[in-house]
């Protein structure tokens, strides 16, 4: 089928890491891509990864790529208050950039 | 930092009303994108535009939607006769179509249709 699949909440102390799941759909895909979207807010773009790395770090943030199970994974350590938001994953597919979400997890972050 | 900006941030309008939606991109920019949003809902591709003219559509982006680039600067969706189903966040994203194609959203413009 065409969809990203993502689990919808996620609920985690402050000072854990949360991991947010993803899988997508094609294995052709070259560009996979996680967005942070606030209350009321635009989409903001976290990170991404291209589709020959197992694995990207930036800061807090910990991408993981298995493109055998066409799985991605955002991790984010230390988590606080203000990570509190909904997070899509997106891969890119054909010749125009289109993007494809998932339906997105919201994230909880308890202090 | 250059960013994507829409207006109107919020729409109120009534069924059967025209509505247009404006989006002005970042300026090297060259592919533009419609997404809609409905509350609670997946984010969903709409269009994409390219070289002044549409590149790919989607199912939802039927006879009742258009979009166009009038003076190469402004970025427009119009809806023609709205129905109530069109209520949503409508996001318009863009990107300069390099290797790593990130695709930048602005705010949104949420549309109430009554």
């Amino acid at each position: 089928g065409e969809d990203v699949e993502q689990s919808l909440f996620l609920s985690v102390r402050e000072g854990d890491s949360s991991v947010i799941n993803c899988t997508y759909t094609d294995s052709s895909s070259t560009y996979l891509y996680w967005y942070k979207q606030e209350p009321g807010a635009g989409l903001q773009l976290l990170t991404y990864i291209f589709s020959n790395m197992d694995m990207k770090q930036d800061q807090r943030l910990t991408v993981l790529l298995n493109k055998k199970d066409k799985h991605l994974s955002l991790r984010i350590a230390d988590t606080q208050t203000g990570d509190s938001a909904i997070y899509f994953c997106a891969e890119r597919r054909g010749n125009f950039n289109k993007f494809y979400f998932g339906s997105g997890t919201k994230l909880n972050v308890k202090p | 930092e250059p960013e994507v900006t829409q207006t109107p941030s919020h729409q109120v309008t009534q069924m059967g009303q025209e509505v247009i939606l404006r989006c002005v991109p970042i300026s090297n920019h060259l592919y533009f994108y419609w997404y809609r949003q409905i509350l609670g809902q997946k984010v969903e591709f709409l269009v994409s535009f390219y070289n002044n003219e549409i590149s790919e559509k989607s199912e939802i982006f039927d006879d009742q939607f258009s979009v166009e680039r009038p003076d190469g600067s402004n970025f427009t969706l119009k809806i023609r006769s709205t129905k109530l189903e069109d209520s949503a966040m409508y996001f318009c994203a863009t990107t300069s179509g390099t290797v790593t194609g990130e695709l930048f959203f602005g705010e949104g413009s949420r549309l109430t249709v009554l």
